[in-house]
């Protein structure tokens, strides 16, 4: 069975920083690109970012760039997204998620909130 | 960027009927478009890959159509449980967009 578990979420104030991760288990998860995609309270999906296998390739999103860092750990199954310099906007679930231009499944989400 | 545009924002149909959702993208993106279901607390669940494709274990229900810059879901026969949030997506040169979402509502 596919598991993507999320963690590291929590509560930060404006500036901080946080390191969310996901673990992958039940596939081959070096053969696979990993994303991550967000949702603030009440409001529809954002994708963040994803990584190609082998992180050949790494994108991120306009309202993302130069403050959050995408990588993978094939050995151990997980990904991560270093989060620096967050903002109240930055508030919302993140999940991640697998796929390359389609995203077959998804963890249950880690929340971040962003506040003084 | 690709924009995605979906219509209508909201739908409210009865149990049994039919429901057709577009999205239109702000460019040609062949058959590179995806559905997704969300319903409240839960993660989104794909249901359509690559503008056709049924996803597994999605019902015969679900059929995805269109290609370039026009989308088209539609699920017929309406279930209750088929109340939720549904997003296109797709993702092009490593970037991905989804759409503003539909919200189905079963009367």
């Amino acid at each position: 069975e596919v598991l993507l578990v999320e963690s590291g979420g929590g509560l930060v104030k404006p500036g901080g920083s946080l390191r969310l991760s996901c673990q992958a288990s039940g596939f081959t998860f070096r053969k696979f690109d990993m994303n991550w995609v967000r949702q603030a309270p009440g409001k529809g999906l954002e994708w963040v970012s994803s990584v190609t296998t082998d992180s050949s390739y790494i994108a991120y999103a306009d309202s993302v760039m130069g403050r959050f860092t995408i990588s993978r750990d094939d050995a151990n199954n997980s990904m991560y997204l270093e989060m620096n310099s967050l903002r109240d906007e930055d508030t919302a679930v993140y999940y991640c998620a697998r796929g390359v231009k389609h995203f077959d499944y998804w963890g249950r989400g880690t929340l971040v909130t962003v506040s003084s | 960027e690709i924009v995605l545009t979906q219509s209508p924002a909201t739908l409210s149909l009865s149990p049994g009927e039919r429901a057709t959702l577009s999205c239109r993208a702000s460019q040609r993106i062949s058959s590179g478009l995806a559905w997704y279901q969300q319903k409240p607390g839960q993660a989104p669940r794909l249901l359509i890959s690559d503008a056709a494709n049924r996803a597994t274990d999605i019902p015969a229900r679900f059929t995805g159509s269109g290609s370039e810059t026009d989308f088209t879901l539609t699920i017929t026969t309406l279930a209750p449980e088929d109340s939720a949030v549904y997003y296109c997506h797709q993702r092009y040169n490593w970037r991905s967009t989804f759409g503003q979402g539909t919200r189905l509502e079963i009367k």
